[in-house]
């Protein structure tokens, strides 16, 4: 069955200290990641996905399928990163299957 | 273009009573998934409809729950006979084989169920 665990509820960091937001996946086959996130009053966007292997807002992830992982990191946090940030699985014509999110604080 | 819409925003009901919540998918979005977000429980799938197939029902918890997607477009979200646990934020989202299967997120429906 299809799994992804992001172990944390809560995250704070300091503004300028670095971001990693972990996701951890099961799934047998040759899954697609996704990260999402959900900013204060609106609604869920797509934040980045494995494939695309880009850079948003500064944030990165790269899939380790060794350690089956997806973690989203910043070298340097911003206050308007605060946010609800949900890691996702998709697999052939699944839906995608979410983490239970991990709430980035950011202090100043 | 004009995103996924979702009313009404916002549902107060009563405990025992029937409530409809409505899905707009993007124009020509084959694909349409609800979900259910709720505190300390991320995002649950509830159901998913692709095109033409029979839909995906394995997330719906129980027979209160139904959905319908009525000539490939709108959606509607059922649930009968509320109950207090039903509180939460649904959520609708649609994708396509040009939006690279993207699922695209509405603003929501809260529910509060009294």
């Amino acid at each position: 069955a299809q799994r992804v665990t992001q172990p944390e509820k809560l995250l704070s960091v300091f503004k300028g200290a670095p971001v990693e937001l972990k996701c951890n996946y099961s799934y047998s086959g040759s899954p697609e990641l996704f990260w999402y996130v959900q900013y204060s009053r609106q609604r869920l966007q797509l934040l980045l996905r494995h494939i695309s292997r880009e850079s948003i807002k500064g944030f990165t992830a790269d899939l380790n399928k060794g350690e089956t992982s997806f973690h989203l990191k910043k070298p340097f946090a911003q206050e308007e990163d605060s946010a609800m940030y949900y890691c996702a699985l998709h697999s052939g014509n699944t839906p995608l299957v979410f983490g239970k999110g991990t709430r980035l604080s950011v202090i100043a | 273009g004009a995103g996924v819409s979702q009313s009404p925003s916002n549902k107060v009901t009563e405990k025992g009573k029937d409530v409809e919540l409505r899905c707009d998918p993007i124009s020509g979005h084959t694909a349409l998934y609800w979900y259910r977000q709720s505190l300390g429980q991320g995002l649950e799938f509830l159901i998913y409809f692709q095109g033409n197939s029979a839909p995906d029902k394995s997330g719906l918890p129980s027979d209160r729950f139904s959905a319908e997607r009525t000539g490939g477009s709108v959606s509607t979200l059922t649930i009968q006979r509320t109950q207090q646990e039903d509180s939460a934020v649904y959520l609708c989202a649609s994708s396509s084989s040009t939006s690279g299967r993207v699922p695209s997120f509405g603003p929501g429906t809260r529910l509060t169920v009294l």
